[in-house]
């Protein structure tokens, strides 16, 4: 089966610009996660989703952070405005409904100048 | 206490040789317990999972020992070879809310030298 998909790979801007990156998860996985990897950090869990309602979002900085999973499918997390601190990979993970094992994408790693 | 205290930060083992990771945590409601493998440019990928109620599970060459009186589980890569040069994180999960709730460890580099 394919695996989780991410786009951008990488993406560079300036501080104040907005950012949008796109998930598509494995078919069927009804559970959709959005973490933040800051460089030498473990994996942060930003947004969980099941199916398309948001189960946990306790640490998503939610005055600039948004994300959306419209139809219970791909899934999209904005920034806007960015700040240097930004700077991380963001990881797309998905999971069958209750499953305890979470696949993750390749990341997009993000630079902010 | 939703921590998960991983170390060391980084790691340099000889092929052949066992490399041990350990990890620490604080809520005892964590109901499973699994490692991640993480290569550069890659996203994290299951390795071995272990749960409390089993005190070492054993994959090949990668074993989980559990402590549950100590609250500590830990990683050995036996016979270490230069391909399992990764990034390795443990992390420990909860069920809540009919979902589970993941909290990751801050990561071991280890690197295996011929």
């Amino acid at each position: 089966e394919a695996g989780v998909a991410q786009s951008p790979r990488y993406k560079i801007i300036e501080k104040r610009q907005s950012v949008a990156f796109w998930c598509n998860p494995i078919s069927g996985h009804a559970t959709l996660y959005w973490y933040q990897q800051i460089l030498g950090q473990g994996p942060k869990l930003l947004i969980q989703f099941q199916n398309n309602g948001v189960v946990d979002d306790s640490q998503l900085p939610k005055d600039r952070f948004s994300a959306e999973r419209l139809k219970g499918v791909d899934s999209t997390l904005k920034i806007q405005p960015a700040k240097l601190e930004d700077s991380a990979v963001y990881l797309c993970a998905s999971s069958r409904l209750g499953a305890e094992t979470q696949y993750f994408g390749p990341g997009t790693r993000l630079l902010v100048l | 206490q939703q921590q998960v205290k991983q170390s060391p930060q980084s790691l340099i083992v000889q092929k052949g040789g066992i490399s041990i990771i350990n990890c620490a945590y604080e809520n005892t409601a964590f109901d499973y317990f699994p490692w991640y493998q993480q290569f550069p440019g890659k996203g994290p990928a299951l390795l071995i999972a272990i749960r409390p109620d089993v005190s070492e599970k054993k994959e090949g060459r990668f074993t989980i020992s559990f402590n549950k009186s100590a609250k500590q589980f830990s990683l050995h890569i036996m016979d270490s070879q230069p391909g399992d040069s990764a990034t390795y994180f443990c992390a420990a999960s909860i069920r809540s809310g009919g979902y589970q709730k993941v909290t990751f460890g801050t990561g071991t580099k280890l690197q295996v030298i011929p």
